[in-house]
């Protein structure tokens, strides 16, 4: 079951934050977050394993609410290089099967 | 290194060619994926092998067949392929423990156009 994110698309300016959100229906052994930038591959930002975990990575962080079941990404003052789909994965048993979001496309603007 | 090598960059061939992907990695991870990604799609999970053993094949098409010959390698087969097959294909790796996903590390990707 795919998880769903919200919402499809960002555009901000340089120095706004944003928040990305990724819900599952059923609760998750883990959410990952990955970003893709056009014509890239994706790259890794962070995996949530624990209910009320969160996590940070230089302004990009995360959490993970206690039922497991809703991720959110906040990107906070962004910068240029912030653009691209973000998109999270998410981990519903132990057997290397990760599904992934529809994708949300983040724009910066100078 | 955190690098994953794919080769060819571009692959263009024709439906009755028959072509291999290749990817490379050298991190020691045990659980290397093929993913198909369509233009504005998430990237579709397609195999997965885990200690050079398929785990996972996610009812793909048998024009597609993987290929594990070691713990570094991975090939993908390509066999009378369709022009909606054309996408461009990611190769990951990561670390392997009892079905956990880690930090999957993506290829650069191989751009495939059937005609």
């Amino acid at each position: 079951q795919q998880p769903v994110q919200s919402p499809q698309a960002v555009i901000l300016r340089e120095g706004e934050d944003a928040v990305i959100n990724c819900s599952s229906s059923k609760a998750l052994y883990s959410v990952h977050w990955y970003r893709q930038k056009h014509g890239e591959a994706p790259v890794f930002l962070m995996i949530l394993l624990k209910g009320g975990e969160q996590k940070g990575h230089e302004k990009i962080s995360a959490s993970f609410n206690e039922k497991k079941q809703q991720s959110s990404l906040y990107l906070t003052a962004s910068q240029l290089s912030y653009s691209g789909t973000y998109f999270c994965g998410t981990e519903m048993d132990s057997n290397y099967q990760l599904i992934w979001g529809a994708g949300t496309k983040l724009i910066i603007k100078p | 290194d955190t690098e994953v090598t794919q080769t060819p960059k571009h692959l263009v061939m024709g439906m009755t060619n028959k072509k291999s992907l290749k990817c490379e990695q050298h991190m020691g991870h045990r659980a290397m994926y093929w993913y198909k990604q369509k233009a504005k799609k998430p990237p579709e999970l397609m195999f997965v092998y885990s200690y050079e053993k398929l785990s996972i094949n996610e009812s793909v098409p048998s024009r597609f067949s993987p290929e594990c010959p070691n713990s570094s390698l991975l090939n993908l087969h390509l066999h009378a392929l369709q022009p909606e097959d054309s996408a461009l294909y990611l190769c990951a790796s990561s670390q392997a423990n009892g079905g956990l996903i880690y930090e999957q590390y993506f290829g650069p990707g191989t751009r495939l156009t059937v005609t």
